[in-house]
């Protein structure tokens, strides 16, 4: 079964900063997708980035970037630019390439900004 | 456009009742998908479906059952709820496997 892991449970970071969260995983699958979700304290589940992990080029989202490391197993996510709308819980997830099945997730890291 | 909507978004059992969360999606998506979050953790899934008709077990299924009746719900039903299954539960679906899924806004449930 695949684990994600995410070492860190907060993050602060001032207003305007970087801040860099991170996430690796555990699989002996090739094929796969990687994700990072935001949850902020109204409880929705937002999508944030995305990874194929067939392409080796870096996906980024206008503030959101990540660092896709497939050898090392490690998938981090880098906010520029911080905002105080950026505060919330993120999530690392990971999803098969092969199945059908669900997302497996990290227990997340809670992300605070300083004003 | 509605996306994943969950009903109910809050409710409170005592031990040993049942209940039925419902999850509708108007995107015409195949796949569905119910997860529970408990503090300090990430989403855990629960069961799953990839078409109407059809549900598959997840991590962790003990204790509840699903049904995809129809294409755009899908339910997920508690028989005899035990404080353990006190969480927030989501519903996401997606339209193919390696889409990303879209979430509801999650169901709060307590069970004294």
């Amino acid at each position: 079964a695949q684990t994600v892991t995410q070492s860190q449970p907060e993050m602060s970071v001032q207003e305007a900063e970087t801040v860099t969260l991170s996430c690796t995983y555990d699989t002996s699958e090739s094929d796969y997708y990687l994700f990072w979700y935001k949850q902020p304290p109204s409880r929705q589940m937002i999508l944030v980035i995305r990874q194929e992990a067939y392409k080796q080029q870096n996906a980024t989202e206008n503030r959101f970037s990540v660092n896709f490391q497939k050898a090392a197993k490690s998938f981090s996510l880098k906010i520029s630019d911080s905002q105080l709308g950026d505060a919330a819980m993120y999530f690392c997830a990971y999803r098969s390439g092969g199945g059908a099945d669900g997302l497996t997730f990290g227990k997340g890291t809670h992300l605070i900004i300083q004003p | 456009n509605a996306g994943v909507t969950q009903t109910p978004k809050f409710r409170v059992l005592k031990t040993g009742q049942s209940m039925t969360l419902l999850c509708a999606q108007d995107m015409n998506h195949e796949y569905m998908y119910w997860y529970r979050q408990d503090p300090g953790m990430g989403l855990r899934l629960i069961h799953y479906s990839v078409g109407e008709g059809t549900t598959a077990k997840g991590e962790v299924p003990d204790g509840y059952n699903v049904s995809r009746l129809k294409k755009q719900n899908f339910l997920l039903g508690l028989e005899s709820a035990a404080p353990s299954q006190t969480s927030v539960y989501f519903c996401a679906s997606s339209d193919s496997f390696n889409q990303p899924q879209h979430f509801g806004d999650g169901t709060r449930l307590s069970i004294l």
